[in-house]
């Protein structure tokens, strides 16, 4: 069993629609969780981390994290094409100067 | 600024073949990752240098893969008779190394290159 599981979709939804992506995980010394974008054939984008319980909104973006359950999540409120791509989560005991632990990621498709 | 850059972008290598790839980080970074992305997979750590030095290599696959940062600065990943297991996209990213102000790292990721091995 992976230390992180993802669905990997993929999902397609219309365009405004609220999008939720969701990641759990078993390694309890994961203190820090971390969302990335990846377009086709680019690397890796940082959206939204969040360090221990709880919530963190950057405009359309909500990350949630629920460490009793081992449970994130990340919402994206009135999606945009422009929001079709690969979405990976990525968590760390400390942050972003040891290695992440990601997972599958989840492709997700905007319908206009 | 500039991002984190790597050549080449596409690799193709005949089985048994060595291959070189190259990672130019974030000037003044001083954290180097690479991780191996196999298609439709998230990415999977390999190594982490700190400077020039390796301070974590336990996620390289076998004794074939080799990784160096001589000066602190580029990085080289070396992949000895190449097996098509190996083909991927090798992904490489860079941080501050900022530990003292306790607050949390950005990895910037460069566009990564894929290998193919035939």
């Amino acid at each position: 069993q992976k230390e992180v599981e993802q669905d990997p979709g993929p999902l397609s939804v219309p365009e405004g629609a609220i999008v939720s992506l969701n990641c759990t995980y078993s390694n309890s010394a994961f203190q820090y969780f971390m969302w990335y974008r990846q377009y086709s054939r680019k690397g890796p984008e940082l959206l939204m981390y969040t360090y221990s319980s709880g919530n963190k909104e950057d405009g359309r973006f909500t990350a949630q994290v629920d460490k009793s359950s081992k449970y994130i999540s990340l919402f994206i409120r009135d999606s945009q094409p422009s929001d079709s791509a690969t979405y990976l989560c990525a968590m760390s005991p400390v942050g972003g100067n040891e290695k992440l632990t990601f997972g599958t990621g989840t492709r997700l498709t905007i319908i206009p | 600024g500039a991002g984190v850059s790597q050549s080449p972008r596409y690799k193709v290598a005949k089985r048994g073949q060595d291959v070189a790839l190259r990672c130019d980080p974030i000037s003044g970074h001083v954290s180097l990752f690479w991780y191996q992305q196999a298609l439709g997979q998230g990415p999977e750590f390999l190594t982490y240098f700190q400077n020039e030095a390796q301070l974590d290599k336990s996620g390289l696959p076998s004794d074939r893969f080799f990784a160096e940062r001589p000066e602190g600065s580029v990085s080289t990943l070396k992949i000895q008779r190449t097996q098509q297991e190996d083909s991927a996209v090798y992904l490489c990213a860079s941080s501050l190394g900022e530990w003292a102000s306790g607050r949390t790292d950005t990895q910037y990721f460069g566009p990564g290159t894929r290998l193919t091995v035939l």
